[in-house]
């Protein structure tokens, strides 16, 4: 069975960092591409940031772009998300989501979803 | 980046009604184009790939089509397990970009 679980996730000042983390397990993780995607209190979908199976492609939302770095560490089947300068705009629960594909842009759609981390900035 | 508009933005209906939802990009994505059903407090399910391929264990109930520009979600009948909030997206170009949601609720 697949599961993402993400974690991380909490109050922050604007201007502070945060690291989130999705543990994945039920398949081979470093066949796939994976992706961050957010959704703010009471509003839509908003793909954040994606990475390919070998780190080799990476892209950004416009409105995360230099500010938000993704990795992954395919030895532990866990994908990152370092948030840095952080707006209160930023707010959202944060999901993880794996690409049905392995490579790089345009990416696919997401077969699976982890249940998310929040993330609140606020002062 | 490519603007994907559904409509309406939300509705009522009833169990058993067929229902259609439709998602319109703002330029041709050929076939590629997904449908994700969430439910409050949970995650996107994936229902649809490919404008109109069924992801597994999907009920037969739902179906997709479209090509290019429009595309339509139908519920053939309703059930009471439907009433959520469906999201198109089109992954046929950087960065793919969702509809802003349809939010079916109980008549």
């Amino acid at each position: 069975e697949v599961q993402l679980v993400e974690s991380g996730g909490g109050l922050v000042q604007p201007g502070r960092s945060l690291r989130l983390s999705c543990a994945a397990s039920g398949f081979t993780f470093d066949d796939y591409a994976m992706h961050w995607v957010r959704q703010a209190p009471g509003k839509g979908l908003e793909w954040v940031s994606g990475i390919s199976w070998n780190s080799g492609s990476i892209g950004y939302a416009d409105s995360v772009k230099g500010r938000f770095t993704i990795s992954r560490d395919n030895a532990k089947n866990s994908l990152y998300l370092q948030m840095n300068s952080l707006r209160a705009e930023d707010t959202a629960l944060y999901y993880c989501a794996k690409d049905i594909r392995g490579g790089g842009p345009p990416w696919e759609y997401f077969d699976y979803w982890g249940q998310g981390t929040l993330v609140t900035v606020s002062s | 980046a490519i603007r994907m508009t559904q409509s309406p933005s939300s509705f009522s209906a009833s169990t058993g009604d067929r229902v259609t939802i439709t998602c319109r990009a703002s330029q041709g994505i050929s076939s590629y184009l997904a449908w994700y059903q969430q439910k409050p407090g949970k995650a996107p399910k994936l229902l649809i790939y490919a404008a109109s391929t069924l992801q597994s264990g999907v009920p037969s109930r739902f179906s997709g089509s479209g090509s290019g520009t429009d595309f339509t979600l139908t519920i053939s009948c309703l059930q009471s397990e439907d009433f959520a909030t469906y999201y198109c997206q089109q992954y046929y170009s950087y960065p793919g970009t969702f509809g802003q949601g349809t939010k079916v609720e109980i008549k």
